[in-house]
């Protein structure tokens, strides 16, 4: 069975800090990894996915992970905090194209002027 | 393109009264997910569509929740009766299917708050 473990509910960080959200995930196979991003009172928008090929993936708004097969960790990095990243963020795993994503309980990223 | 459309946006109802939801994916999306999201938690999967097949429902209490998708396009998620314990969040996705990764897009989300 696939899971998703996030270090750290609430990560607090200032404007113009390194940005790090933590994600280890299990599966029993080669898995699809996926970071959502959560406003308040909406709906999740995707960050960034790795599905295959290269293991540096990039997303929007200047956020990137890496899939590290050896750590099985899909870790979440910003180089530079701007106010408008605080929000709740969500890793989320799937075995299968299409099939259910399994998600982690959140982390809540306060940027702080 | 417009995204994934629900109503209502919030919901406040008794216990023990019915209460629905509707969603009305992306144009063309054959897959179509209903999500719950109890606060402080990440969504989970209650029922996925592919078409007008409900594929994957092993998550769903089918004691008082419901859904159908009846032409393969929009959906309704029903709880009858509503217990305190189904304020949450219900999310609502789509995906256009076939052979390489879909991704999930979601809608904004029905609030549920039962009293």
């Amino acid at each position: 069975a696939q899971s998703v473990t996030q270090l750290g509910s609430h990560v607090s960080v200032s404007e113009g800090a390194l940005v790090l959200l933590r994600c280890n995930y299990s599966s029993s196979v080669p898995p699809y990894l996926f970071w959502y991003v959560q406003y308040p009172n909406q709906g999740l928008q995707l960050l960034l996915k790795y599905t295959t090929g290269a293991t540096l993936v990039k997303g929007i708004n200047g956020f990137e992970a890496e899939f590290k097969k050896s750590e099985t960790s899909f870790h979440l990095t910003k180089p530079s905090a701007h106010m408008s990243d605080a929000a709740e963020y969500f890793c989320a795993v799937t075995e299968t194209s299409g099939s259910r994503l399994t998600f982690g309980e959140g982390t809540q990223l306060t940027v702080n002027p | 393109e417009a995204g994934v459309v629900q109503s209502p946006r919030y919901k406040i109802i008794e216990k023990k009264q019915p209460v629905a939801f509707w969603c009305n994916p992306i144009s063309g999306h054959n897959t179509l997910y209903w999500y719950l999201q109890n606060l402080g938690q990440g969504p989970e999967l209650l029922i996925r569509y592919e078409n007008e097949e409900a594929v994957d429902d092993s998550q769903l209490p089918k004691d008082r929740f419901s859904a159908e998708r009846l032409k393969g396009v929009d959906s309704t998620l029903k709880i009858q009766p509503a217990e305190l314990g189904d304020s949450a969040v219900y999310l609502c996705a789509s995906s256009s299917g076939g052979p390489s990764y879909n991704e999930q897009f979601f809608g904004p989300g029905t609030r549920l708050t039962v009293l």
